[in-house]
C-alpha cells in the first residue's frame, strides 16, 4: 500500500521566515494531496490540497508544490506567524472522489514552531 | 462552518470491556471515518462508510466494529478493549471535493 514518509520531525523559524515541510509518497497512482494542521489538542483542519494535474498551488501564504517524478510535495509557509505553529500533516490518496477519498495516507507529522 | 461532534472527549476502559465512540456530524455529508492516531505517528484509517447501514473496512480494522445507522452518526465499537488500542481516536466527513472535517477526537485509555 502507499506509504507517506514526512521528513521533518520539527521545525523551528523566526517569524516572517518561510518554512518549508517534505513529503514524499510510493504510490505512483497517488493523485490528491492534501495538507492537514492540528493544533494542541484539536482536530485536525485542512489547509490546502493539490491535484495530480497541477505542479503547484497558492492560497494566500501557503504555496504547495507537487514533483510528480520525484514523488514529492512540499508545503511553503511563507511570511510565517506565531499562529502558524503547529503540527502539519501530509497525506496522499489515489483520488479525492469516489471510495478512495478520505482514504487517506498520513505523514508522521512535522511540529512547527514560529518564534519571535 | 462544518462540524462533527465526538463523545465521549475522554474515556478510560478495563482491558477485555466494551467501548462504543460516538460521533455526529451535521455537514449532510455521506462519507465518515474513523481514524486513530498514537504519539508521534500519523493518522491511520480503521473504518469508514459512505451510507447508512453500510461500513467498510480501512486499513487497520481488526479489533474494531463500525456501525452507521444513520447519515448523522457512525459509531466506532471495541467489543474487548486491549492495552494496545489506548489512542486517540479521530471522526471525520467529507465533503464532494475531498476535504475532510475532524471532529476535536477521543482520548482512550485502556488498562
Amino acid at each position: 500500500g502507499e506509504k507517506v514518509e514526512q521528513h521533518e520531525s520539527t521545525l523551528s523559524v523566526r517569524e516572517g521566515d518561510s518554512a518549508v515541510i517534505n513529503c514524499t509518497y510510493t504510490d505512483t497512482a497517488s493523485s490528491y494531496f492534501p495538507w492537514y494542521k492540528q493544533e494542541a489538542g484539536k482536530g485536525l483542519h485542512f489547509v490546502i490540497d493539490i491535484r495530480s494535474n497541477v505542479d503547484r498551488k497558492q492560497s494566500q501564504r501557503l504555496i504547495v508544490l507537487l514533483d510528480k517524478k520525484a514523488k514529492r510535495f512540499s508545503l511553503h509557509i511563507t511570511a510565517t506567524q506565531p499562529e502558524d505553529s503547529a503540527i502539519y500533516f501530509c497525506a496522499a490518496s489515489l483520488s479525492n472522489t469516489g471510495a478512495n477519498t478520505g482514504k487517506l495516507t498520513f505523514g508522521h507529522g512535522t511540529i512547527l514552531r514560529v518564534h519571535p | 462552518e462544518a462540524a462533527v461532534t465526538q463523545s465521549p472527549r475522554s474515556k478510560v476502559a478495563v482491558t477485555g470491556g466494551k467501548v462504543t465512540l460516538s460521533c455526529h456530524q451535521t455537514n449532510n455529508h455521506d462519507y465518515m471515518y474513523w481514524y486513530r492516531q498514537d504519539t508521534g505517528h500519523g493518522l491511520r484509517l480503521i473504518h469508514y462508510s459512505y451510507v447508512a447501514d453500510s461500513t467498510e473496512k480501512g486499513d487497520i480494522p481488526d479489533g474494531y466494529k463500525a456501525s452507521r445507522p444513520s447519515q448523522e452518526n457512525f459509531s466506532l465499537i471495541l467489543e474487548l478493549a486491549s492495552l494496545s488500542q489506548t489512542a486517540v481516536y479521530f471522526c471525520a466527513s467529507r465533503t464532494g471535493s475531498g476535504q475532510l472535517y475532524f471532529g476535536e477526537g477521543s482520548k482512550l485509555t485502556v488498562l
